[in-house]
């Protein structure tokens, strides 16, 4: 069964700091896709980043780093000098065959001024 | 290029009554997907529509039914509403299959009274 687990609920730092979401996955699958969305305020899901399970190159768009290793079953993210505007809940998402995404419970991450 | 377009925004309801949610996709995308989110359970798949045919369901009881137009157009129904009901319904299209992002409306918010 595919099953995604963020371990921090919630995450507070000051802004211009580095922060990093922890994403930890589980798929009997060896095809399969893991995705970031960002959820603001007001409610719709944004997609950030999509991974193929072949492709363990790591990412990076701008303050946005993303580290794929299917050795530990990980898809972090890193936000680097952080801003208020990155202040949202943050999903991981996994899907395999079937193609639904299986959603973690969201990190909710605040970036104080 | 309009985004995934879902109507109501908010809905009230009581327990015993149906509901019926609207969603148009991105155009030119095939494959409507559903989900629920409430903060008990997060985000959790209802179901997945592609050319009209349901392709794959979650693990949700009868009274959640939907059904996807000719034109892509997709709509959800849940009966005999209860107070379980409320929630946030996010609807999603993608352009095809094999993982690509599924790209997400703002949500319809339905509250049961």
């Amino acid at each position: 069964a595919q099953k995604v687990t963020q371990a921090q609920t919630e995450i507070s730092v000051v802004e211009k700091e580095d922060v990093t979401l922890d994403c930890v996955y589980e798929t009997r699958d060896t095809t399969y896709y893991l995705f970031w969305y960002k959820q603001p305020p007001s409610g719709e899901l944004v997609f950030l980043i999509r991974r193929n399970s072949f492709d363990e190159q790591n990412e990076i768009s701008g303050r946005y780093s993303w580290n794929f290793q299917k050795s530990t079953s990980s898809f972090n993210f890193t936000i680097t000098a952080s801003q208020v505007v990155d202040s949202a809940v943050y999903f991981c998402a996994l899907s395999e065959a079937t193609q639904k995404l299986v959603f973690g419970q969201g990190t909710r991450l605040t970036i104080n001024p | 290029k309009a985004g995934v377009t879902q109507t109501p925004r908010y809905l009230i309801k009581t327990r015993g009554q149906q509901v019926t949610l609207s969603c148009s996709p991105i155009s030119g995308h095939r494959s409507v997907s559903w989900y629920q989110q409430t903060p008990g359970q997060g985000l959790q798949f209802l179901f997945e529509y592609f050319s009209e045919t349901q392709r794959n369901k979650g693990n949700f009881p009868g009274r959640f039914s939907g059904r996807q137009f000719s034109n892509s157009r997709s709509e959800m129904n849940v009966s005999t509403l209860e107070l379980g009901d409320s929630a946030l319904y996010l609807c999603a299209s993608r352009a095809g299959t094999g993982g690509s992002p599924q790209h997400f409306g703002d949500g319809t918010r339905l509250s049961i009274l």
